[in-house]
């Protein structure tokens, strides 16, 4: 199934530090999201981006819409130890299915 | 509010038997989507169904079926199991089809044997 290219695969970061993961596609979306997924949970909704270009905060975190339409990008500040999990980011088709990326699997060491 | 609830949690079955996966959404929520989670092939899209008709479906073969009830209830049911099919399920509500706020329940880990 068709998926989008999200980077990097996993990271290993000490408490406290920034955190920048992205996505790709050779499609144009109309919406991106982010999403996390802790062990033995569905995946939540952090962050949805409607425009290209924009720009949104969600507390520590920042996600923007690429220019292009094709890409978004999701940036951790300050990391703590809850930030622990995997991050998704989807893409919505113009049939609004949601295309979800690969996942970022962060680990955050005190 | 109740989230969404996914029954079983777990289930273990044996290639060829068939299997039915049940998903019951936040009261008031009429859209339901179904994923499919796999280490290698990541969330995959199964379909989604909004006033119990299919509005969407993903590649997947016809072994995968779904329906939703008049309560907005939700089922997806697998036959002819293969090892393949060995996966998270996860379902997800929200108010209509093109709502960005979708909420996932915590999954059916189905293994086939």
């Amino acid at each position: 199934g068709q998926q989008l290219n999200q980077s990097p695969q996993s990271m290993f970061i000490q408490e406290g530090e920034d955190v920048s993961m992205n996505c790709t596609s050779s499609s144009i979306f109309n919406t991106w999201l982010w999403y996390k997924q802790d062990p033995g949970e569905g995946p939540v909704l952090l962050i949805a981006l409607y425009k290209a270009g924009e720009l949104t905060s969600n507390g520590r975190l920042t996600a923007q819409f690429g220019i292009t339409r094709k890409d978004s990008f999701l940036n951790i500040s300050a990391s703590i130890p809850s930030d622990v999990g995997i991050y998704f980011c989807a893409g919505r088709e113009s049939t609004d299915k949601l295309i979800f990326g690969t996942g970022t699997r962060l680990q955050v060491f005190p | 509010k109740a989230g969404v609830t996914q029954t079983p949690r777990y289930l273990i079955k044996t290639r060829g038997q068939q299997v039915t996966l049940s998903c019951s959404p936040i009261s008031g929520h009429r859209s339901v989507s179904w994923y499919q989670q796999t280490p290698g092939q990541g969330l995959q899209f199964l379909f989604e169904y909004f006033s119990e008709t299919q509005r969407n479906k993903g590649n997947f073969p016809g072994r995968f079926s779904g329906r939703q009830f008049s309560n907005s209830r939700s089922e997806m049911n697998v036959s002819t199991l293969e090892l393949g099919d060995s996966a998270l399920y996860l379902c997800a509500s929200s108010l209509e089809p093109r709502a960005n706020e979708q909420f996932f329940g915590p999954g059916t880990r189905l293994t086939v044997l």
